[in-house]
């Protein structure tokens, strides 16, 4: 069974960092594209950054640019996200989702929220 | 890089059909055959409900259809049901960015 589970979530101060974690299980992690996506509080889905399987190509939404970093590690089956210079506008559940070009983003991790307030 | 075009809202009595529209540009929803659909329920993650603009993932019930023509994706949702209820967000593939919908409420009367 696919499973995605993320951590790392909290309550961080306006400047400051948080870096979420997603484990993945029950697919060969390092065959697939994963991304993040996030979802502030009443609104809807946003793109938030994508890498490929090999970290080769790694892409970011222009609202991330610059402060946020993805990255992977096929050999501990786990997907990253450093944030760096937070804003309340980061506020949001953010969900990891394995992806396929044909099929989308198949599956989702459950979410983990961050709130970015002083 | 704008959202795709959702009707914020539709609703359909039990067994009735509601259709929800995506509408994009030549360069995402009209440039590609790669449409899905993600149903998500309050306080849910979001869930693949259709892919490659009309197939099914396994154990998605086959009311649920989808369709495109020209820049416009479509969701069908026949013989509505209560569970039917939630958010749907459709999302297409346009290269290294990809949309998603602004999204539509679905309320079964």
């Amino acid at each position: 069974e696919v499973q995605l589970v993320e951590s790392g979530g909290g309550l961080v101060k306006p400047g400051g960092s948080l870096r979420l974690s997603c484990a993945a299980s029950g697919f060969t992690f390092s065959s697939y594209s994963m991304k993040w996506v996030r979802q502030a509080p009443g609104k809807g889905l946003e793109w938030v950054s994508s890498i490929s399987s090999s970290s080769s190509y790694i892409y970011y939404a222009d609202s991330v640019k610059g402060r946020f970093t993805i990255s992977r590690d096929n050999a501990k089956n786990s997907l990253y996200l450093q944030m760096n210079s937070l804003r309340a506008e980061d506020t949001a559940v953010y969900y990891c989702a394995r992806v396929t070009m044909v099929r989308g983003l198949d599956y989702w991790g459950q979410g983990t929220l961050v709130t970015v307030s002083s | 890089q704008s959202a795709l075009t959702q009707p914020p809202s539709a609703s359909g009595s039990p067994g009735q059909s509601v259709t929800i529209s995506c509408t994009g540009t030549s360069s995402d929803v009209g440039g590609y055959n790669y449409v899905s659909w993600y149903q998500q329920h309050p306080g849910k993650a979001p869930k693949l409900m259709i892919y490659e603009v009309s197939k099914r993932p396994s154990g998605v019930p086959d009311r649920f259809s989808g369709s495109k023509s020209g820049n416009t994706a479509s969701l069908t949702v026949s013989g509505l049901q209560a569970e039917d209820e939630a958010d749907y967000y459709c999302s297409s593939y346009a290269g290294s960015r990809p949309q998603f919908g602004t999204g539509t409420k679905v309320t079964v009367l």
